[in-house]
């Protein structure tokens, strides 16, 4: 089954905590690309990856890390977490002239 | 810098009833627009994408228009159930490779 999987789903954390959200894609995708979601603003776009070692800043990448070392993976780092920072985070995933292809969201509480 | 509306924000329909759903852009400069649905607390569920050469999609009662030239898609809901009850984002695909989303349409369909 074509899907992107992300862990953790839920996460607490404290501020200045490092953290890594993982996400993976079964489909041979070249671009990924990672979101948050907060009321009132919509989905807005961190960094985008298109293709192995290629990657490129989005509308919101202050305060973020990301790297893609192999195809199937794009984690999200989150070097020194801020409460700013708590928003529900998603992932995709897209081929050529294809639909983007959504994870199920990793929401981040940072205290 | 691209922009991306949707109008109304929300909406209240009686079931049965056909409804449209817009989406405006500021750069016609696109790749493809992507008409998701999203329902509470859950991620994204791709309902249509239209590539820039494109005037149209369509799937099932939904039919989706794209006029690149005036900046505008609309989603189009043929004969409401409550099960379409949920929020639709349309997004831009540019031609730099970011997505940019619009706000999102709430849409309550009364049994």
């Amino acid at each position: 089954e074509a899907q992107v999987t992300q862990n953790p789903r839920y996460l607490i954390t404290v501020t200045g905590k490092k953290l890594t959200v993982t996400c993976s894609q079964n489909m041979n995708h070249e671009y990924m690309s990672w979101y948050r979601q907060d009321p009132g603003l919509g989905l807005r776009q961190i960094y985008y990856s298109m293709n192995v070692e290629v990657t490129d800043k989005g509308d919101v990448p202050e305060g973020y890390k990301v790297s893609r070392k192999e195809k199937r993976n794009f984690p999200l780092i989150l070097e020194s977490p801020s409460p700013n920072q708590t928003s529900l985070y998603f992932c995709a995933s897209r081929g050529p002239q294809e639909t983007q292809y959504f994870g199920p969201g990793t929401r981040l509480l940072v205290l | 810098k691209q922009e991306v509306t949707q109008i109304p924000a929300a909406l209240s329909v009686p079931e049965g009833e056909n409804l449209v759903l817009n989406c405006s852009f500021t750069d016609s400069a696109i790749y493809n627009l992507q008409w998701f649905r999203q329902d509470p607390g859950k991620g994204l569920t791709s309902l249509l994408l239209i590539q820039s050469s494109q005037r149209e999609q369509t799937s099932g009662r939904l039919n989706a228009s794209l006029d690149k030239s005036s900046g505008r898609s609309t989603l189009y809901i043929a004969a409401s159930q409550p099960g379409d009850s949920a929020t639709y984002l349309c997004a831009v695909f540019t031609g730099g490779f970011k997505t940019i989303f619009g706000a999102g349409t709430r849409l309550f369909v009364k049994a």
